[in-house]
């Protein structure tokens, strides 16, 4: 079975700043897909990123940027120039194709601070 | 568009009492699910259909049915329902299997 391992519960983050929120995720798997949503305390859904597997640039989205490493099974999002509309949990997902389920991880909120 | 709709957005359901969560989409997507977030945790999958007429069960389906009679809409039904049902419910489409997810707001259950 699929897992999706956030390791980070919360960080925070500087206006203006950089931070990077990490996601590994197991699976044997070749053709998959993995998405990054966010969810403000509104708790809609909403999607930041998206990166298919067979893809091997990092795909960017604004602000918003990962770092995928198929070989570590690592994705992590980058986010540039934080904002404090930035602070939300965010949690990361796994789709394979064969399934059609979301495999989520725990989630990391993320606050933003003057 | 309105995209996904939810309704009710909150309920508080006494212990063995009934409801159906109501989901609708107007995006003409063909794939619709049912998750439920437990607090402090990410999403688990209900029941997901890929058409109407056709449903298959999740990671936790016990206690919940569902029914696709329609493209748009995807209602989920919790029977006699328990305190482990406590949780927000999120119901989403997508155009196909590998398609993104998009979410509805949510419906916040308690059950006392």
């Amino acid at each position: 079975a699929q897992t999706v391992t956030q390791s980070q519960p919360e960080m925070s983050v500087q206006e203006a700043e950089t931070v990077t929120l990490s996601c590994t995720y197991d699976t044997s798997e070749s053709d998959y897909y993995l998405f990054w949503y966010k969810q403000p305390p509104s708790r809609q859904m909403i999607l930041v990123i998206r990166q298919e597997a067979y893809k091997q640039q990092n795909a960017t989205e604004n602000r918003f940027s990962v770092n995928f490493q198929k070989a570590a099974k690592s994705f992590s999002l980058k986010i540039s120039d934080s904002q404090l509309g930035d602070a939300a949990m965010y949690f990361c997902a796994y789709l394979t194709g064969t399934a059609s389920k979301l495999t989520f991880g725990t989630g990391t909120r993320l606050q933003v601070t003057l | 568009n309105a995209g996904v709709t939810q309704t009710p957005k909150f309920r508080i359901l006494k212990i063995g009492q009934s409801m159906t969560l109501q989901c609708t989409q107007d995006m003409n997507h063909n794939y619709m699910y049912w998750y439920r977030q437990d607090p402090g945790m990410g999403l688990k999958l209900i029941y997901y259909s890929v058409g109407a007429g056709i449903t298959d069960k999740g990671e936790v389906p016990n206690g919940y049915n569902v029914s696709r009679s329609t493209t748009e809409d995807f209602p989920l039904r919790l029977e006699l329902a328990a305190p482990s049902q406590t949780s927000v419910y999120f119901c989403a489409s997508s155009y196909g299997a590998v398609e993104t997810q998009y979410f509805g707001p949510g419906t916040r259950l308690l059950v006392l």
